[in-house]
């Protein structure tokens, strides 16, 4: 089965910039999609199909995806943005969803 | 704004089986996807399986597919996940999210419901 690899943390001082990063087989053929989830609540939209951003979620966030990593990378990070983040994508060969196993995202 | 509103906590002695529903406000199905994950304490997302209700086709996880089954009543306007056999290991919140008709993600969750399984 395809499998998705985060790191667990990853931490970064407010007003820089944070990359979190999703490994992946080929990952670049597919569409990535990232969630964003604060502690007690539902995992939240924040990117899909790789690069585009739903309403809503600030232009300081964006993403990309090539050969076997995917990237979520937010500039000018706010102590807000402090929380987990999950990758995922849908694997055709298998019509199985999976989901990376999160990265806690320290500000 | 649409809202998936999910059914309450539930505590179940192992062996039992439970099942989950939830509601999206509005109404209708329509052609959209409906997602069940889990998520035991302290721990990552876990992807349980999918329905289409207007099709009524499923996707169930290989983990899962002994022991879940995901429907949809058209006449309660609600989406039901059922996990048999239950484990203490299967003590997690438990979401609905839906997805929309243009792609494999999820634009919107329920609020969760907390299953406990104790030991």
């Amino acid at each position: 089965s395809y499998v998705l690899t985060q790191p667990p943390s990853v931490s970064v001082a407010p007003g820089q910039t944070a990359r979190l990063t999703c490994g992946g087989n080929n990952i670049g053929s597919r569409s990535v999609h990232w969630y964003q989830q604060k502690p007690g609540q539902a995992p939240a939209l924040v990117m899909y199909d790789d690069t585009d951003r739903p309403s809503g979620i600030p232009e300081r966030f964006s993403g990309s995806n090539s050969g076997n990593t995917a990237t979520l990378t937010m500039s000018r990070v706010e102590a807000g943005d402090e929380a987990d983040y999950y990758c995922q994508v849908w694997d055709t060969g298998s019509d199985q969803l999976v989901f990376g196993g999160g990265t806690k995202l320290t500000v | 704004q649409l809202q998936l509103v999910q059914s309450g906590p539930e505590v179940k002695k192992p062996g039992s089986s439970v099942k989950v529903s939830c509601e999206p406000s509005g109404g209708t199905f329509s052609t959209y996807t409906f997602t069940w994950v889990r998520q035991a304490p302290g721990q990552g997302l876990e992807w349980m399986g999918r329905i289409i209700p207007v099709f009524g086709s499923t996707n169930y996880a290989q983990k899962f597919q002994d022991r879940v089954t995901i429907t949809a009543d058209e006449s309660t306007t609600s989406i039901y996940m059922e996990l048999s056999n239950l484990r203490s290991d299967d003590t997690a919140v438990y979401f609905c999210a839906r997805s929309p008709r243009s792609g494999n993600f999820f634009d919107y969750w329920g609020q969760g419901s907390l299953v406990s399984v104790p030991s």
